[in-house]
């Protein structure tokens, strides 16, 4: 079982429509959770980090972490073409002094103009 | 304030060959990490470094080593270049090795090898 698994898509959504991007892990214990946008060619861009169950919003962007079920989600509310890129979701471990970040293989979402 | 840098952007080796990428951590930030991420692949995490030693590891082979240096910036060097090698090679770094801030990538450097 990989440990951090999203939906490789791709993923469509007109302009101006609701994107949800969703992730699942499996290491029970992980506290932190990020999401990166990646255009084609270039690093990952952080949009997103959350630490407690619920929802944490920024600007178009919310963040949703269901840590019973282990489950964390990106919504992107009146997406636009430039939303289009893959969207990374990443996972800090809990155990070992490194606590690196564990990347799913993301989502690629396109929005049509 | 100054982000992560990488160089070179791009480089291309033969098999076989030895190659060594560069990176200079944001400012304010001691721990830096390397990441290997394959075409259509999330970043795979290959070593952290903090206070000038390894700390943690991921499952990558021992021809695959770093440094890092008392300015905070690191190396990462590769023996033996194989060609599933080729990769966009990302470093991070972080506020702290322990807490939970985010790290911040630097451009990468896309590594081809013939």
């Amino acid at each position: 079982q990989k440990e951090v698994e999203q939906n490789s898509g791709p993923l469509s959504v007109p302009e101006g429509a609701i994107a949800s991007l969703n992730c699942t892990y499996s290491d029970r214990g992980s506290q932190s959770f990020f999401w990166y946008r990646q255009y084609s060619g270039k690093s990952p861009e952080l949009i997103m980090f959350i630490y407690s169950n619920g929802d944490k919003e920024d600007g178009r962007f919310t963040a949703q972490l269901n840590k019973a079920s282990q489950y964390v989600s990106l919504l992107i509310r009146d997406s636009q073409p430039s939303d289009s890129a893959t969207y990374l979701c990443a996972v800090k471990g809990s155990s070992g002094s490194a606590r690196q970040l564990t990347f799913g293989s993301g989502t690629q979402l396109t929005v049509l103009p | 304030e100054t982000g992560v840098t990488q160089s070179p952007t791009h480089l291309i080796k033969t098999r076989g060959q030895q190659v060594t990428l560069r990176c200079s951590s944001q400012s304010g930030h001691n721990t830096v990490s390397w990441y290997q991420q394959a075409l259509g692949q999330g970043p795979q995490f290959i070593f952290q470094y903090y206070r000038e030693e390894e700390n943690g590891r991921g499952n990558f082979p021992p021809r695959f080593s770093g440094l890092q240096f008392p300015n905070y910036s690191s190396e990462l060097n590769v023996n033996a270049l194989e060609l599933d090698d080729s990769a966009l090679y990302l470093c991070a770094s972080s506020r702290s090795r322990r807490d939970n801030s985010p790290l911040h990538f630097g451009n990468g450097t896309r590594l081809t090898v013939t």
